[in-house]
C-alpha cells in the first residue's frame, strides 16, 4: 500500500515553455502533498506544501508564480513549471501524507531538462 | 533551529558485515524520526519511523534504528549488509513548527556502498 505515482518520469522542453507534472496517490487519500526539488548528490529541498482544496504554501525563495501547484482532489496534485529556463532543470519529487499519518510516501520523481 | 545531521557522506561496508548509518537531530518537543532510502533516479522509499514506544524500531528490508534521547540520535542499522543495500539514505525529523502539515526536515544523506 501507500503508492504514489508521478507522470511523466522524464521530460525535455524548450526554454520559455511550460511543463506540468502530475502526482497521484494510488491507494490512499492524501490530505497533504509536498513538492521537492533535488539537485545532483544533494538532499531534498521542499518547494511547497498543499492541502486538498487549499492554496499551496510555498517555502521561502520559491516563486509561486513560476511553480504553480494545484491540489484538486485527495489523490491528485500537479506542479506546473511556467516559462521554464535551463536553471529549472532538476529532479522533482512529490510526496503524499494521509490523514493521521506522519510519514510521507514519495513518488518516483520527474527529471526535467530545459534546453 | 531544527535540524538533522548525517555526519558521514559515505559509508563503506563489506557484504555480510553489520552496517550503521548515523543520524543526530535537533528539534523542539518530542521528535518524530524517519529513515528513507533512495535508489538512483528514483524517489524515496520509507524504511521506518519512531513516534513513541520502544527505542528500537524495526523496518523494511531487515533495517532497524535505535532512538537515543540523551544523545539525540537515531542511527540506522542492519546486522548483515547486502550489496543491494547500496543506495542513498536519508534521515528526517518532523518539523514541529509546521503544524498540521507535518513537514519533514531531511538530513544531507549518506551514501552506503556495500562491497562484495
Amino acid at each position: 500500500g501507500a503508492v504514489v505515482s508521478q507522470h511523466p518520469s522524464w521530460v525535455i522542453c524548450k526554454s520559455g515553455t511550460s511543463v506540468k507534472i502530475e502526482c497521484r496517490s494510488l491507494d490512499f487519500q492524501a490530505t497533504t502533498m509536498f513538492w521537492y526539488r533535488q539537485f545532483p548528490k544533494k538532499s531534498l529541498m521542499l518547494m511547497a506544501t498543499s492541502n486538498e482544496g487549499s492554496k499551496a504554501t510555498y517555502e521561502q525563495g520559491v516563486e509561486k508564480d513560476k511553480f504553480l501547484i494545484n491540489h484538486a482532489s485527495l489523490t491528485l496534485s500537479t506542479l506546473t513549471v511556467t516559462s521554464a529556463h535551463p536553471e529549472d532543470s532538476s529532479f522533482y519529487i512529490c510526496s503524499a501524507r494521509q490523514r493521521g499519518g506522519y510519514e510521507q510516501y514519495f513518488g518516483p520523481g520527474t527529471r526535467l531538462t530545459v534546453t | 533551529a531544527q535540524s538533522v545531521a548525517q555526519p558521514e557522506d559515505q559509508v563503506n561496508v563489506a557484504e555480510g558485515n553489520p552496517l550503521t548509518v548515523k543520524c543526530t537531530y535537533s528539534v523542539s518537543g518530542n521528535p518524530y524520526l524517519f529513515w528513507y532510502v533512495q535508489y538512483p533516479n528514483r524517489g524515496l522509499q520509507f524504511l521506518l519511523k519512531y513516534i513513541t514506544g520502544d527505542n528500537l524500531v524495526k523496518g523494511s528490508y531487515g533495517f532497524e534504528a535505535e532512538f537515543n534521547k540523551s544523545q539525540t540520535s537515531f542511527h540506522l542499522k542492519k546486522p548483515s549488509a547486502l550489496v543491494s543495500d547500496s543506495a542513498l539514505y536519508f534521515c528526517a525529523v518532523r518539523d514541529t513548527f509546521s503544524g498540521g502539515y507535518n513537514k519533514l526536515i531531511f538530513g544531507a544523506g549518506t551514501r552506503l556502498a556495500v562491497h562484495p
